[in-house]
């Protein structure tokens, strides 16, 4: 069975803080690997990754794939308090000739003014 | 603008009774998805479907159902409600290849008394 998990479970920072957020997977015939931003609704796309190191930077969020490793993180440099959120960790793999996403439980961080 | 929408989006529910939730796309996306999301748990696949009368079930279906009649729409029904099934309900579409990640709903918070 597919399996993604992510640490930590929560983080607490200060505004200016960087935090790395992890996430390992094991699953079989792997595709790519998505972070999610989850504030009050829906989860909304950060990053898709399908090649190993080649980090992809969007402002203060980069990620990074390691595909021997098995893992990602998600880096957040210069935190603001409109960072506070759940950040998913997804993992595409296929089953045949379709695809299917399993998410991790997520990492609850709060950032503090 | 394509979009997903889910309705509705909050619902008070009592134990024993039948209760559908709707989810319509007009990305004319061939697949479809419903999670729950309870703390400690994560986003958990209930029932996908890759086309127009295909269903699947997921990692906790007991309890549900869906049914695919056209593209647009996944209807998932929870055929006696019980208050283990208190959670809030995302739907999610994707393309075929699934390659370019999910397109979620606002979700649906459901409240089983």
């Amino acid at each position: 069975e597919d399996k993604v998990v992510q640490s930590p479970l929560s983080l607490v920072v200060h505004e200016g803080d960087t935090v790395t957020l992890n996430c390992s997977y094991e699953v079989t015939n792997f595709r790519s690997l998505l972070w999610y931003k989850q504030e009050k609704k829906a989860p909304t796309f950060l990053f898709m990754l399908t090649s190993s190191g080649i980090e992809k930077k969007s402002g203060r969020l980069s990620s990074i794939l390691d595909k021997k490793e098995l893992f990602s993180i998600l880096n957040i440099t210069a935190t603001q308090t409109g960072d506070s959120a759940i950040y998913l960790c997804a993992v595409m793999a296929s089953g045949g000739s379709n695809y299917k996403l399993t998410f991790g439980k997520g990492t609850l961080l709060t950032v503090n003014p | 603008d394509a979009e997903i929408t889910q309705s509705p989006r909050h619902k008070i529910t009592e134990t024993g009774r039948q209760v559908t939730l709707a989810c319509h796309q007009t990305w004319n996306h061939n697949n479809m998805f419903w999670y729950r999301q309870d703390l400690g748990h994560g986003l958990r696949l209930i029932h996908y479907s890759y086309g127009v009368h295909d269903t699947n079930k997921g990692e906790v279906s007991d309890g549900y159902s869906v049914s695919r009649s056209n593209t647009e729409d996944l209807p998932l029904t929870l055929e006696s409600a019980a208050s283990s099934q208190t959670s809030v309900y995302f739907c999610a579409s994707s393309k075929w290849t699934g390659l370019y990640g999910y397109t979620f709903g606002s979700g649906t918070r459901l409240t089983v008394v």
